[in-house]
């Protein structure tokens, strides 16, 4: 069955940092990945996507992240945190299987990273 | 440009009523979903459905229903509400289809819907 575990319930940056934010999967096929992102009291938006093409795979608002097989890993990096980026993180792999007649995912999403900018 | 519509966005309840939470999507998703969040749990899946007619439990679907009679609308409902039911739901969508591209599995969500359960 597939899995995320996210490394760090929160995190921390001074503006102008970096910012990394950790995220491992499992799955026993080739995986869809999603970094999806959550402001104070609203829903969630997808900030970027891995779906078997780029490895390094570009986002909005200046994020980016890198699927590394090898690692099982999709972290998600932004060169400079800007006060605008503090938010909630969650990243998410899609359990992709055969229900219905056709291939279908439900998106199973780890803990979630809160990530705060320090002025 | 609705996307996904959820009703109400707040509601306070004693324990042992029922109320209907709505979803609606105006995007002609086939796919759509229930999920709830509670802090540092993430978002857990209580029921989906793959078109009209068609719903399935994720995760967490004890103490709650669905039924898909229409493409557009999505409602789970609360038969007897209880205090573990205290969360914020989102509903949301998606195309369903291959893995040839068709179907990335990316959802998309409403604003969400804060229940209290006194």
């Amino acid at each position: 069955a597939q899995s995320v575990t996210q490394l760090g319930s929160h995190v921390s940056v001074s503006e102008g940092a970096l910012v990394l934010l950790r995220c491992n999967y499992s799955s026993s096929v080739p995986p869809y990945l999603f970094w999806y992102v959550q402001y104070p009291n609203q829903g969630l938006q997808l900030l970027l996507k891995y779906t078997s093409a780029a490895t390094l795979v570009k986002g909005i608002n200046g994020f980016e992240a890198e699927f590394k097989k090898s690692e099982t890993s999709f972290h998600l990096t932004k060169p400079s945190a800007h006060m605008r980026d503090a938010a909630e993180y969650f990243c998410a792999v899609s359990d992709f299987e055969e229900r219905y007649g056709g291939s279908q995912g439900n998106l199973i999403f780890g803990k979630g990273t809160k990530l705060s900018v320090k002025p | 440009n609705a996307g996904v519509t959820q009703t109400p966005k707040f509601q306070v309840l004693k324990t042992g009523q029922s109320m209907t939470l709505q979803c609606a999507q105006d995007m002609n998703h086939e796919y759509m979903s229930w999920y709830r969040q509670d802090p540092g749990m993430g978002l857990r899946l209580i029921h989906y459905s793959v078109g009209a007619g068609i719903t399935d439990q994720g995760e967490v679907p004890n103490g709650y229903n669905v039924s898909r009679s229409t493409t557009e609308d999505f409602p789970l409902r609360l038969l007897s509400a209880a205090p573990s039911q205290t969360s914020v739901y989102f509903c949301a969508s998606s195309y369903v289809g291959g893995r040839d591209g068709t179907n990335t599995g990316e959802l998309f969500f409403g604003e969400g819907s804060r229940l209290t359960v006194l």
